[in-house]
């Protein structure tokens, strides 16, 4: 079964730094998401995306965060300057028309 | 010291057992609902999904009821298996097409005891 794969699984910072996550939808769905969940809290949306632009975002996607479709395949979030309450586990998604959000496994950042 | 974040509701059973999670919402726009497991380390995982139009459906071992009087849904898991151990979350998804969006509950720790 096609999943969700994101990389990399764990990522370690500094505090200011910038980090990329990186995410690889299934090939052949239209709509893409990040999600994040701080330790033991629930899952909060951050942000939507669909042809080539966001179509929703929380407000936690304030200016420090991005998200790019560089190519066919890659779906990355951009931290510009990560503080340390960034530090989360970082979920992409996506999903074709009618049909449920599919999770990848996650990146969980670390902000030192 | 005092604890910091959100402790999950907790639910144990016995392997064999049924188990019965429950969910509240608050909207009573929502139309459409899924739950959703999430083992650890890993990323929540589709289980079962209902519309508003339907107060029962049933899967694999799974059923979701759905109660609208009172904004409540529960998953039931039949003969619970130690590989069900997960958390379990209700979503609320609302909109569609590119308005789509997943609001997702506090989450319940399924401990399922051999």
């Amino acid at each position: 079964e096609p999943e969700v794969t994101q990389t990399p699984s764990h990522q370690v910072t500094q505090m200011g730094q910038e980090v990329i996550l990186r995410c690889v939808p299934i090939s052949n769905h239209l709509y893409f998401y990040w999600y994040r969940q701080i330790l033991g809290q629930k899952v909060e949306f951050l942000v939507s995306f669909y042809n080539n632009e966001i179509s929703e975002k929380s407000e936690i996607f304030d200016d420090q965060f991005s998200v790019e479709r560089p190519d066919g395949s890659n779906f990355t979030l951009k931290i510009r300057s990560t503080k340390l309450e960034d530090s989360a586990m970082y979920f992409c998604a996506s999903r074709k028309q009618n049909s449920p959000l599919h999770f990848g496994n996650g990146t969980r950042l670390t902000v030192t | 010291g005092e604890s910091v974040g959100l402790h999950l509701p907790t639910l144990s059973v016995q392997e064999g057992d049924n188990s019965i999670i429950n969910c509240a919402y608050s909207n009573s726009a929502s139309d459409y609902f899924i739950w959703y497991k999430q083992e650890s380390g890993k990323g929540p995982q589709f289980i079962i999904d209902i519309r508003s139009n339907m107060d029962k459906r049933q899967g694999q071992r799974v059923t979701v009821l759905l109660n609208k009087t009172v904004k409540h849904l529960s998953l039931q898991i039949a003969a619970t298996q130690p590989g069900d151990s997960a958390v379990y979350f209700c979503a609320d998804a609302r909109g569609g097409g590119s308005n789509y969006k997943l609001t997702f509950g506090k989450g319940t720790l399924l401990t399922v005891n051999p």
